[in-house]
């Protein structure tokens, strides 16, 4: 079964430091993954995606097949930062019934002066 | 703004009563979806639907029930059958149901209270 560890329950960087958010994934087919992102007050929305290989609002995550991780990362944290990420699996799709997501259970980061 | 309206933000039921909670989308896509959110267990599928009057069970879909009546809309009725009903609820969406992973927009939720 599909399944998506995030370690960290929380993060706390001070700002201008280095930012990875782990995530590993467990899945048996070719995953697509995903960071979503909710900020204070705000609704979930879509940060990243690792098909895209884009950098947004300077975080960017590599898949890594071999040690089925999709970390997140940046290397200087600001303030605006601090919210609570998600990673998510994407399975499913043309052969199997649909376009379903798996979450984590969530990182929150908080970014200190 | 557009996108994603689930109604109300706060509901609050007494145990053994069956409740509604709305999701209605102006974004014109296929696949809505169902999410239950609670502490330290990130976000949870309930349910989904692909297409109208076609929807499959998630991963806990016991105790709750939906329709797909129209493209638009999504209703999601927590039943006395479900056992720990109070969390908060999230409604997404995408544009591709069968298609490859486009990406999930999400409401801004309803938080249920059964007491």
């Amino acid at each position: 079964a599909q399944r998506v560890t995030q370690p960290e329950k929380l993060l706390s960087v001070f700002k201008g430091a280095p930012v990875e958010l782990k995530c590993n994934y467990s899945y048996s087919g070719s995953p697509e993954l995903f960071w979503y992102v909710q900020y204070s007050r705000q609704r979930l929305q879509l940060l990243l995606r690792h098909i895209s290989r884009e950098s947004i609002k300077g975080f960017t995550a590599d898949l890594n097949k071999g040690e089925t991780s999709f970390h997140l990362k940046k290397p200087f944290a600001q303030e605006e930062d601090s919210a609570m990420y998600y990673c998510a699996l994407s399975w499913g799709g043309l052969t199997g019934g649909g376009n379903k997501l798996t979450f984590g259970t969530g990182t929150q980061l908080k970014v200190e002066l | 703004d557009g996108g994603i309206t689930q109604s109300p933000k706060y509901l609050f039921r007494k145990e053994g009563q069956n409740v509604t909670l709305s999701c209605e989308q102006n974004l014109n896509h296929d696949a809505m979806y169902w999410y239950r959110q609670d502490p330290g267990q990130g976000l949870r599928l309930i349910y989904y639907s692909q297409i109208v009057n076609d929807f499959q069970k998630g991963d806990i879909a016991e105790g709750y029930s939906v329709s797909r009546e129209k493209k638009e809309s999504f209703p999601l009725t927590v039943t006395s059958a479900q056992k720990n009903p109070t969390a908060f609820y999230l409604c997404a969406s995408s544009m591709e149901a069968l298609g490859y992973n486009s990406p999930l927009h999400f409401g801004n939720g309803t938080r249920l209270t059964v007491t």
